[in-house]
């Protein structure tokens, strides 16, 4: 079955700190891959995708995925984490063809920044 | 680009009382629209999704209902809440992009 995991439950980093926050997928086919970030008590903000093309992806907040496919992996990074990066980040593929895309989600990493 | 709306923000609800949530889309039609569960400490689980009026597809068995009664208004109900049922609902929105976008959240807490 397609399934997304995130290895990391909590990351503790400190400000100014680089991030790498890890998500490997499996799927058969080449899948649409999301970044989400969420603060406490909110709903979740759309960081990056990637659908084809460049393996490296830019986003939002400074925030870059690398895709390998040969790996599986869709790892979130960021040069320098700033104390208002920390959240719950949530990597995501997208099953289903047609019109629908049901997005299945890792269980999410909790990003704490020290100051 | 799309927003959406869902209300309330938070609800209490004793256990064995009725639940509606609303969701509505705003800057887009005919989206296809998803409810999620978020319980305390675990990841997202799809619990419906629509493609149109009146469509609705369920992914797990449970003690939730959702209709779609307009384009952009997606509702999600119970008749009898359960403690189980406690949790942050999500509601998303997505054009045929692949990409969704996700309302505020109500947290819901049955007591």
């Amino acid at each position: 079955a397609q399934s997304v995991t995130q290895p990391d439950i909590h990351i503790t980093v400190s400000e100014g700190a680089s991030l790498e926050l890890r998500c490997n997928y499996s799927y058969g086919a080449t899948p649409y891959l999301f970044w989400y970030v969420q603060s406490p008590g909110q709903g979740l903000q759309l960081l990056l995708k990637y659908f084809s093309g460049d393996t490296l992806v830019q986003g939002i907040k400074g925030f870059e995925a690398e895709f390998k496919r040969s790996q599986s992996s869709f790892n979130l990074r960021k040069p320098s984490v700033h104390w208002s990066d920390a959240a719950e980040y949530f990597c995501a593929v997208v099953l289903g063809s047609g019109n629908t895309g049901k997005l299945i989600f890792g269980q999410g990493t909790t990003l704490q920044v020290k100051p | 680009s799309q927003t959406i709306h869902q209300w309330p923000a938070t609800l209490v609800q004793p256990v064995g009382s009725p639940l509606s949530l609303e969701c509505t889309v705003e800057g887009t039609s005919n989206p296809n629209l998803y409810w999620y569960r978020q319980a305390a400490g675990r990841g997202l689980q799809l619990l419906f999704y629509s493609v149109g009026i009146g469509q609705i597809s369920s992914e797990v068995p449970q003690n939730l209902s959702a209709s779609r009664p307009q384009d952009r208004q997606f509702i999600l109900s119970s008749k009898k809440l359960l403690l189980s049922d406690s949790g942050f609902y999500l509601c998303a929105g997505e054009n045929g992009s692949r990409v969704q976008y996700f309302g505020a959240g109500t947290r819901l807490s049955v007591l």
